[in-house]
């Protein structure tokens, strides 16, 4: 069974800060990789995606990917409260065509 | 506007009862997927659709139908419903292309009460 782990949290970090949430996949083999925010009781939006190793920036956040350790982070820079919600990763199973996600890590931003 | 619009909100029905869910996308993508997220907010994938085809069903009861009669429409039809289907459904859509997914853009769900 093809797994995407994450530490479920809550993540609590102070206005200004940076958080970094991190998440492991089991699939060698997976190519595409995400992450969605979700608003409690909204649906997930995807805030970035990466491919390849090594950093992406966007805005405020940083999507870091290491294939061989199989390791997947996202980093906000300047947390703000806004920022608040769970933070989903996920990961394409290519072989499965669907979109695997973790159990998500409740993020707080205290002001 | 809306990209994946998916009726109803909210659903409160008794047990035993047959319920279905509709869903529409408008972003021209060939997958569309049904999701279930448990009151743990653990999203887990049941169906998947490519261009009506069913692709996926992950080992989820056969009450549960779902039905794409073009490839920007899928429905799910639940039969019997059961205590335990009590949920957020969220239908999704993407488009893979050379076996990579783009993002999923995901309907505003479901809400499923089973009484």
């Amino acid at each position: 069974q093809k797994e995407v782990e994450q530490n479920s949290g809550p993540l609590s970090v102070p206005e200004g800060a940076i958080a970094s949430l991190n998440c492991t996949y089991s699939d060698r083999v997976s190519q595409s990789f995400f992450w969605y925010r979700q608003y409690s009781g909204k649906s997930p939006e995807l805030i970035m995606s990466i491919y390849s190793n090594g950093d992406k920036e966007d805005g405020r956040f940083t999507a870091q990917l290491n294939k061989a350790s199989q390791y997947v982070s996202l980093l906000i820079r300047d947390s703000q409260p806004s920022d608040s919600a769970t933070y989903l990763c996920a990961v394409f199973d290519t072989g499965g065509f669907k979109t695997i996600f973790g159990a998500g890590t409740r993020l707080f931003v205290k002001a | 506007d809306t990209a994946v619009s998916q009726t109803p909100k909210y659903l409160v029905t008794q047990m035993g009862n047959d319920k279905s869910i509709k869903c529409e996308q408008n972003l021209g993508h060939d997958t569309m997927y049904w999701y279930k997220q448990d009151s743990k907010k653990f999203l887990k994938i049941m169906f998947s659709y490519n261009n009506k085809e069913l692709i996926i069903n992950e080992t989820v009861p056969n009450r549960f139908s779902p039905k794409s009669p073009d490839k920007a429409h899928l429905n799910l039809h639940i039969n019997s419903l059961e205590l335990g289907d009590s949920a957020v459904y969220f239908c999704a859509s993407s488009q893979v292309t050379g076996g990579a997914s783009e993002k999923l853009f995901f309907g505003s769900g479901t809400q499923l009460s089973v009484l």
